[in-house]
């Protein structure tokens, strides 16, 4: 069974940084495309980018690729997505996803509230 | 960006109907349209990819079609099952762009 388990979400402070994490199971992580989506509190669904199954390229939404950075450790079967200088539109759900042609597995999300 | 125009934000009927969601896209997207199902508190699923395949053990009653710039995502014969939100996906081009989505209720 796919497995997608994401970790880091919570409060921060605008400005600040935070990393989340997510570890999948149940596939070979190191065949897949992998990729982060976003859902705001009013149900608003963003894409935020994408990573090649050995992390050679990324490929980013233009008003984020200043500020989050995709990564991934195919030793350990996660996946990452670095935010900096977090603002409160910054605030959603963050789903890691699987791509095969589309994003055909997701996570149970990571939630990320960004205020002072 | 492609913008994905998605109709109509909300969507009531009873058991047995059916219903139809409508995307336009800004852009001829060439088919590379998905279609997920989210229930409340969980992770979008995949239904239906490239207009109109359907995924592995989703119902019949899902279906898709359409093709340029004009998709449509139909439920024969709701179920309760199937109250949720509704949302397309145009991955023809970057950035992947999603429509509004679409709460579909029970009368």
């Amino acid at each position: 069974e796919v497995q997608l388990v994401e970790s880091g979400g919570g409060l921060v402070k605008p400005g600040a940084s935070l990393k989340l994490s997510c570890v999948a199971s149940g596939f070979t992580f190191s065949d897949y495309w992998m990729s982060w989506v976003r859902q705001t509190p009013g149900k608003t669904m963003e894409w935020i980018g994408d990573i090649k199954y050995d992390g050679s390229y990324t490929n980013y939404a233009p008003s984020l690729k200043n500020r989050f950075t995709i990564s991934r450790d195919n030793a350990k079967s996660t996946l990452y997505l670095q935010m900096s200088n977090v603002r409160s539109e910054d605030t959603a759900t963050y789903y890691c996803t699987r791509v095969v042609y589309v994003m055909d597995a997701w996570g149970q999300g990571a939630s990320v509230t960004v205020s002072s | 960006d492609i913008q994905m125009t998605q109709s109509p934000p909300s969507l009531s009927a009873s058991l047995g109907d059916k219903v139809t969601i409508t995307c336009q896209a800004s852009q001829n997207i060439n088919k590379y349209i998905a279609w997920y199902q989210q229930k409340p508190g969980k992770a979008p699923g995949l239904l239906i990819h490239y207009t109109s395949t359907l995924v592995s053990g989703i119902p019949s009653r899902f279906s898709g079609s359409g093709s340029g710039r004009d998709y449509s995502f139909s439920i024969s014969n709701v179920e309760s099952e199937d109250i949720a939100s509704y949302y397309c996906l145009q991955y023809d081009n970057s950035p992947w762009t999603f429509g509004g989505g679409t709460k579909l209720e029970l009368k």
